[in-house]
């Protein structure tokens, strides 16, 4: 079946250095990336998405980058704050109808200021 | 504009009880969904709507009811609770391929369910 994983679990960075979490999944035909944030007693908010179409994708502080070939994307988070401080989860879909999502297992990301 | 709106936020339960989760959205989207999340293991889909009328089953459907006989709304219904059935839910609604400014899942803030 469908499975994402991502890495690491956790991961405890200074204010201002850059953070980077890895996801791997196994369905070469996924062709829909999103990266969703969770705050504590939130639900999951989508901060961005690729689509197999496109190597890479900025939005401010944040970039996506994925390599189908190796079946690997991964979330890049620059000049970390504090109020970056959540879990991040990956996912993967077949970007048609529905889009069924297969979430990665998280990392909690910790800023220290 | 509300978003997504699950009740009730906490629930204790007996095994065995029924109970139901409600969602509501009021951003007539079409698609909605149920997920549970566990610890370590991300989240996963439980039952999915693309419209009113039309449910469908995801990964972990069993123990699960749902229905959608508005757009607007997507009852989860436990009809036997069991302490398997321990987690946080969340229901989560999207526009369609379809529709105009077609974004990402928009998440309400999930109900944490106890079975005993």
């Amino acid at each position: 079946g469908e499975n994402v994983e991502q890495h690491p679990s956790t991961l405890s960075v200074q204010e201002g250095d850059s953070a980077v979490i890895k996801c791997t999944y196994s369905d070469s035909a996924s062709n829909y990336f999103p990266w969703y944030k969770q705050e504590l007693g939130k639900g999951p908010q989508l901060i961005i998405d690729i689509r197999s179409n496109v190597g890479e994708k900025k939005d401010q502080r944040i970039a996506v980058t994925l390599n189908k070939t190796a079946k690997h994307f991964s979330l890049h988070i620059t000049e970390t704050q504090p109020e970056d401080s959540a879990v991040y989860f990956c996912a993967e879909a077949l970007n048609t109808g529905f889009q069924k999502l297969v979430f990665g297992t998280g990392t909690r990301l910790l800023v220290s200021p | 504009n509300a978003g997504v709106t699950q009740t009730p936020k906490f629930q204790v339960l007996k095994t065995g009880q029924s109970m139901t989760l409600q969602c509501a959205q009021d951003m007539n989207h079409e698609y909605m969904s149920w997920y549970r999340q566990d610890p370590g293991m991300g989240l996963r889909l439980i039952h999915y709507s693309v419209g009113a009328g039309i449910t469908d089953q995801g990964e972990v459907p069993n123990g699960y009811n749902v229905s959608r006989s508005t757009t607007e709304d997507f009852p989860l219904r436990l009809l036997s609770a069991a302490p398997s059935q321990t987690s946080v839910y969340f229901c989560a609604s999207r526009r369609s391929r379809a529709g105009q400014g077609v974004g990402g899942y928009t998440f309400g803030s999930g109900t944490r369910l106890t079975v005993v």
